[in-house]
């Protein structure tokens, strides 16, 4: 079956502007995790989503992120006002269920460049 | 919070050589995930241990998770140019994400 999908593949954009990324996740998993890979951080959680359960939105950097997953499936990204140092591959996971020890299955990115 | 280390950083063997990535935790693991990462492919997942002194393979890699539950390896046996990318182990921290190594970068000559 289909991978979790994400678009765009890449985003060039000016420092101050608005993007929106987005995930589309496995066909009946019901989390879906967002994660931050740059060159000096690695592998960051951002923030996770569960059923219709609040967001866990501890790994966000700063109040210019925000996500928010409509009708159980596909998950936005929104970066406000963007900086160079928001420069980095956005990546999504989407799980078959949460809690325990459960397999994340990862998207191609979105590969962000802020000019 | 845990912390996850990996060795080498980069790696280069000849095409048909062995070659083993380290993982080592500072807390005990629960779960330990190793990913392989290649241009515009996201993080493809190669295996998942959870019991101390686990073992699984799969072709020619091998991923093995000591009895203390605090280090793993990931072993591959005669690489192939197919085996070239970041391999990052990732370790469950709560039920909601990952926390990962700063990755191995494997280069294979041929």
């Amino acid at each position: 079956g289909a991978g979790v999908s994400q678009s765009p593949s890449n985003k060039v954009t000016e420092k101050g502007k608005d993007v929106e990324l987005r995930c589309d996740p496995i066909s009946g998993h019901t989390a879906l995790y967002w994660y931050r890979q740059s060159l000096g951080q690695g592998l960051e959680f951002l923030i996770y989503f569960q059923g219709n359960s609040a967001p866990d939105k501890s790994g966000l950097p700063s109040d210019r992120f925000s996500a928010e997953r409509t009708g159980g499936s596909v998950s936005t990204l929104t970066i406000q006002r963007t900086q160079q140092e928001d420069s980095a591959v956005y990546l999504c996971a989407s799980s078959s269920k949460a809690g325990g020890i459960v397999t994340q299955y990862f998207g191609p990115g979105t590969r962000l460049l802020v000019l | 919070s845990q912390e996850l280390e990996q060795s080498p950083q980069s790696l280069i063997v000849q095409e048909g050589k062995n070659l083993t990535i380290n993982c080592t935790s500072s807390k005990t693991l629960y779960g330990l995930y190793w990913y392989k990462q290649k241009y515009g492919e996201g993080l493809i997942f190669l295996m998942m241990l959870q019991k101390g002194g686990e073992e699984k393979s799969h072709e020619k890699i091998t991923a093995k998770l000591d009895e203390k539950k605090q280090q793993s390896s990931l072993h591959i046996t005669a690489s192939q140019p197919s085996h070239a990318g970041i391999y990052l182990c990732g370790a469950t921290q709560g039920a909601q994400k990952l926390v990962f190594g700063q990755g191995t970068r494997l280069t294979i000559n041929p």
